[in-house]
């Protein structure tokens, strides 16, 4: 109930192309999804958060489409750039504003964008 | 742009030795944070830290591993003896209090025990 089932598991695209990282979960109390950046050897850092009560947010070239009722949400970007080759993270949180609001991270996503 | 820093980058030790990772949070944050992520898996949560107390901890957090705010700006996570699958990349994360979920993570703290 816990986990937050992320795919695919890696992917490649050309520079200019909209690579989507798609995210699932069970908890119907997860009310934040954040999506995580990470460079090797680097902490991972926030990017790009959502709450459930908008379908999609955006930021810049990074977009999160969230589905309330399919509870599932992914992460779009467009006119993508080498740049962005990293590990791209899902998570999810609960009770909003509480003590823990401990997150709970998807297995991740080795982006590559060839130039 | 304040960040969360940490101390070491790297520390190598030897099974069954104790040692302390350090955690500078961000200055204004009341909400403090460990995760750890072993090479090539996801991040995964370890302890949570308000108002000088654990809010929440996971199973991975047994009675090896401790937490301390020392003072107004450290936060400690000190491993009583080390194990070899305690190797991993351990972060500290801070965030500002209730207003916010965003969670700010440092550079990590790259765990070696042989």
């Amino acid at each position: 109930q816990q986990q937050v089932k992320q795919s695919p598991q890696s992917l490649i695209v050309q520079k200019g192309g909209i690579p989507i990282i798609n995210c699932a979960y069970e908890n119907t109390a997860f009310d934040y999804f954040p999506w995580y950046q990470q460079f090797p050897g680097k902490g991972p850092a926030l990017l790009i958060a959502i709450r459930p009560d908008v379908s999609e947010k955006k930021e810049g070239r990074f977009t999160i489409s969230f589905n309330k009722s399919a509870k599932q949400f992914s992460l779009h970007i467009m006119d993508s750039q080498p740049g962005d080759s990293a590990t791209y993270f899902c998570a999810a949180a609960e009770n909003y504003g509480g003590a823990t609001n401990k997150l709970i991270f998807g297995t991740g996503t080795l982006l590559a964008v060839q130039p | 742009e304040p960040e969360v820093t940490q101390t070491p980058s790297h520390q190598v030790t030897q099974m069954g030795q104790e040692v302390i990772l350090r955690c500078v949070p961000i200055s204004n944050h009341l909400y403090f944070y460990w995760y750890r992520q072993i090479l090539g898996q996801k991040v995964e949560f370890l302890v949570s830290f308000y108002n000088n107390e654990i809010s929440e901890k996971s199973e991975i957090f047994d009675d090896q591993f401790s937490v301390e705010r020392p003072d107004g700006s450290n936060f400690t996570l000190k491993i009583r003896s080390t194990k070899l699958e305690d190797s991993a990349m351990y972060f500290c994360a801070s965030r500002v209090g209730t207003i916010s979920y965003e969670q700010y993570f440092g550079p990590g703290t790259r765990l070696t025990v042989t």
